[in-house]
């Protein structure tokens, strides 16, 4: 069965610095999504992504965060300058065809990654 | 907004024992309803999910109903097993494309 995989499974990072959480979608997937989850709370949506450029975003994803898709394949997230409440366990997660009108449709989760800001 | 409240956990049960975990929720209108299972190690998987009111939402021996009166979307099990130990999510899906998810359970089931 088709899979989303995240690299790394848990990164850890220095206060200020940038990271980049890496998400391979499944191949016919053509929406994509960050969350995530701070240590005991909920988890958060982030951003979506579609044909290129961002649908939506929370007032979480502020300048800090961009995504891109720069191969074609990889979705990335990067964190310009990494905060200690940036710290949480982030997920991809991929769905193949739009939610509107007829929708919902699944959407297919990563393992997620443990970004842990020191 | 939209928001999903679901039982603090951990919830710890022995195998055959019955199964609830409790789930409301807060929208505009009558959003879908899921429930998501995360096993050790691995990511959200969907478990069931019912897209309006009255719809009942079953696998792997697991049930929910959505309940438009008390907003509700509890998920239950008759018997669970060692395997079912995982962290259940309850979400809706807000138009636009996104699942707004509550903070998750932990059941953990005992031999």
């Amino acid at each position: 069965e088709p899979e989303v995989t995240q690299t790394p499974s848990h990164q850890v990072t220095q206060m200020g610095q940038e990271v980049i959480l890496r998400c391979v979608p499944i191949s016919n997937h053509l929406y994509f999504y960050w969350y995530r989850q701070i240590l005991g709370q909920k988890v958060e949506f982030l951003v979506s992504f579609y044909n290129n450029e961002i649908s939506e975003k929370s007032e979480i994803f502020d300048d800090q965060f961009s995504v891109e898709r720069p191969d074609g394949s990889n979705f990335t997230l990067k964190i310009r300058s990494t905060k200690l409440e940036d710290s949480a366990m982030y997920f991809c997660a991929t769905q193949s065809t739009s939610g509107r009108g007829m929708g919902p449709y699944e959407q297919y989760f990563g393992p997620g990654t443990r970004l842990t800001v020191t | 907004g939209n928001s999903v409240t679901q039982m603090e956990g951990p919830v710890t049960l022995s195998e055959e024992a019955f199964l609830t975990i409790n789930c409301t929720y807060t929208a505009t209108g009558y959003p879908s309803l899921f429930w998501y299972v995360q096993y050790p190690g691995e990511g959200l998987q969907l478990l069931l999910k019912a897209t309006k009111a009255d719809d009942k939402g079953s696998n792997k021996g697991f049930e929910a109903t959505y309940r438009k009166e008390t907003t509700s979307f509890h998920l239950e099990k008759g018997s669970v097993q060692v395997s079912d130990s995982a962290v259940y999510f309850c979400a809706l899906w807000e138009y636009g494309n996104k699942l707004v998810f509550g903070a998750g359970t932990i059941l953990r089931v005992k031999s």
